[in-house]
């Protein structure tokens, strides 16, 4: 079965400091990867998504960029944190092959930024 | 532009009663419609989803929704509300050659004991 496991869980960070989080996705192979910012009452930003290896794209002009080393590993990265960047962070991922399907995601990480 | 609404940021029921969330979308061609529940800290688990074919879908926990296209409307429904319901509910929609999913704000349900 197929799992997608983000790290970590909860991070709060000074504005200024720079920021990784990190996915990854088990037991599947070539899958479209996800970020997505969740703001209360907003609903969820697609901030990135990939369909391979080195291969982004950005949805909404920000602060932030991400990147994919590997083919199940997605990484959400920032140079220097802004307040605006607290939130909740999804990571998610759906088939390559069927991009009808749903997105499956992760646990979750929520970022706070002082 | 492609959007999708969920006019009901809040809603209560008493544990027993009827649900139904709306949903409706803005598209340019025949969507893929999904609902999520999310509980809170969590991440967000598929409940049903409707790709084509009869346009009553049946999901997980004993949810159900109803594709209209006559008025572009994906309603989640569930006759009986349990107390374990309580959670914000998401619609998305997608559709075939585009990787984008698109959400609603979402819905919070609170269930009443």
């Amino acid at each position: 079965s197929q799992t997608i496991h983000q790290w970590p869980a909860t991070l709060v960070q000074p504005v200024g400091s720079p920021l990784s989080l990190e996915c990854t996705v088990e037991g599947t192979s070539n899958p479209n990867l996800y970020w997505y910012r969740q703001a209360a009452g907003r609903g969820l930003q697609l901030l990135f998504y990939s369909v391979g290896i080195g291969q982004i794209s950005s949805e909404v002009p920000q602060n932030l960029s991400a990147s994919r080393p590997q083919d199940r590993q997605f990484i959400l990265s920032s140079k220097k944190l802004l307040l605006s960047d607290s939130g909740f962070y999804l990571c998610a991922w759906s088939r390559l092959s069927a991009n009808t399907g749903e997105l499956f995601f992760g646990e979750g990480s929520r970022l706070t930024v002082l | 532009a492609q959007s999708v609404t969920q006019p009901d940021i809040h809603i209560t029921v008493s544990e027993g009663a009827s649900l139904e969330l709306r949903c409706n979308y803005s598209y340019g061609a025949t969507p893929y419609l999904f609902w999520y529940v999310q509980s809170p800290g969590q991440g967000l688990q598929l409940l049903l989803k409707y790709f084509s074919g009869d346009t009553l879908v049946q999901g997980i926990k004993g949810f159900e929704a109803e594709f209209k296209r006559s008025q572009s409307s994906f309603n989640l429904r569930k006759p009986s509300v349990h107390w374990s319901d309580a959670a914000e509910y998401f619609c998305a929609v997608s559709r075939s050659g585009t990787y984008k999913y698109i959400f609603g704000t979402g819905t919070r349900l609170k269930v009443l004991a």
